[in-house]
């Protein structure tokens, strides 16, 4: 089954405000990856990190690698009515597959 | 565009049927793989590839079957649809892993209700 624990389930935000997400695991991956699911699309993906420690930013969107290797956390600023959609990290460890585990996804509403 | 194409967009089953959901890409990916997508669950992985003539079972192979005989195609079977079935199928492709490319491309997913 899953391993990953994304957080929260679900966010209702007024537009402009920052919002937070995070992922855990009980165990180590070696890339994370956050993707963005708009209505009735397939997930697109935002950020990729591969190095523990590392923050990157998108845009409004900044996401950070972990030191443990164990979690990664995906912060938007100054939030938009076009944030809206399903947000999941993906964690991939090297060697095998590199088949990601995604997590269950948190739900965003901005709300103009 | 260059991407993950899939079809249908939409279908609807009887119990016992069986169809195949469609799947290709034209970014010459080794990778390919198929998701389902079901309220609060997330994304679950059904099969997947890595090369042509090459499939494994993910997470709920349970009542599908898959076959890569091209690097394009990446079919998925329902072999007799039951409604625990109804879901949104997303198919999936990457290109050999490299340092900094790890993230996969996903068509815009198969919305299929099983009566």
């Amino acid at each position: 089954g899953q391993q990953l624990n994304q957080s929260p389930q679900s966010m209702f935000i007024q537009e402009g405000e920052d919002v937070s997400m995070n992922c855990t695991s009980s165990s180590i991956f070696n890339t994370w990856l956050w993707y963005k699911q708009d209505p009735g699309e397939g997930p697109v993906l935002l950020i990729a990190l591969y190095k523990a420690g590392e923050l990157t930013s998108n845009g409004r969107l900044t996401a950070q690698f972990g030191i443990t290797r164990k979690d990664s956390f995906l912060n938007i600023s100054a939030s938009i009515p076009s944030d809206v959609g399903i947000y999941f990290c993906a964690g991939l460890r090297s060697g095998g597959s590199y088949i990601p585990t995604f997590g269950r996804g948190t739900s965003l509403i901005v709300h103009p | 565009n260059a991407g993950v194409t899939q079809t249908p967009k939409f279908q609807v089953l009887k119990t016992g049927q069986s169809m195949t959901l469609q799947c290709a890409q034209d970014m010459n990916h080794e990778y390919m793989s198929w998701y389902r997508q079901d309220p609060g669950m997330g994304l679950r992985l059904i099969h997947y590839s890595v090369g042509a003539g090459i499939t494994d079972q993910g997470e709920v192979p349970n009542g599908y079957n898959v076959s890569r005989s091209t690097t394009e195609d990446f079919p998925l079977r329902l072999l007799s649809a039951a409604p625990s079935q109804t879901s949104v199928y997303f198919c999936a492709s990457r290109g050999s892993p490299s340092l900094y490319n790890y993230g996969y491309t996903f068509g815009s997913g198969t919305r299929l209700t099983v009566v």
